[in-house]
């Protein structure tokens, strides 16, 4: 079974400076999709990014990019010039691209905090 | 609509209630997605429907738990004799048939057992 983990329980970042946040990742699959999404108080769980494993280019969306590591199984998400929107808890998850349908897998979540 | 609807957003009921939890999804979504949240924690899957095809039910964690979907759109997630570890935010997801682009999201509800 696939297995999601994020090792850094709580990260904090001054404002306008660049944070990564890790996660690393389980399956002896060789085509899967990696999401980071974000969940601010709100509760609403919002899509960050997503990387498609068969694309070796690293994906980037405005101030976010991730380092996609296939080898090591590594999928880190790099926040450059931190606002104060972006404190929020960040999840790294995984899909099978075959297969448990669309069923994502989560990790346990980082806690940003942005210090400003 | 334009968004995942979930109600009610917040709920407090006695423990051995019974609790059904409602999940709207977007039109056109033909895939249905309860996740729970608890306290500090991930998000645990718990159940999910694609079209006409037969649930998986792998993530329900008793049978106290069972979802239906109808018409292939609103979904009730009903947890019978609620226990207080049921406490949690449960959240709701749709998709196109292969989420691909990832899932939108509900806000959820915070379900609370005292």
């Amino acid at each position: 079974a696939q297995t999601v983990t994020q090792s850094q329980p709580e990260m904090s970042v001054q404002e306008a400076e660049t944070v990564t946040l890790s996660c690393t990742y389980d399956t002896s699959e060789s085509d899967y999709y990696l999401f980071w999404y974000k969940q601010p108080p709100s509760r609403q769980m919002i899509l960050v990014i997503r990387q498609e494993a068969y694309k070796q280019q690293n994906a980037t969306e405005n101030r976010f990019s991730v380092n996609f590591q296939k080898a090591a199984k590594s999928f880190s998400l790099k926040i450059s010039d931190s606002q104060l929107g972006d404190a929020a808890m960040y999840f790294c998850a995984y899909r099978s691209y075959l297969n448990q349908g669309g069923k994502l897998i989560f990790g346990q979540g980082t806690e940003l905090s942005v210090k400003p | 609509g334009a968004g995942v609807s979930q109600s009610p957003s917040n709920k407090v009921t006695e423990k051995g209630k019974d609790v059904e939890l409602r999940c709207d999804p977007i039109s056109g979504h033909t895939a249905l997605y309860w996740y729970r949240q608890s306290l500090g924690q991930g998000l645990e899957f718990l159940i999910y429907f694609q079209g006409n095809s037969a649930p998986d039910k792998s993530g329900l964690p008793s049978d106290r738990f069972s979802a239906e979907r109808t018409g292939g759109s609103v979904s009730t997630l009903t947890i019978q004799r609620t226990q207080q570890e049921d406490s949690a935010v449960y959240l709701c997801a749709s998709s196109e048939t292969r989420a691909n682009y990832g899932y939108t999201f509900g806000s959820g509800t915070r379900l609370t057992v005292v």
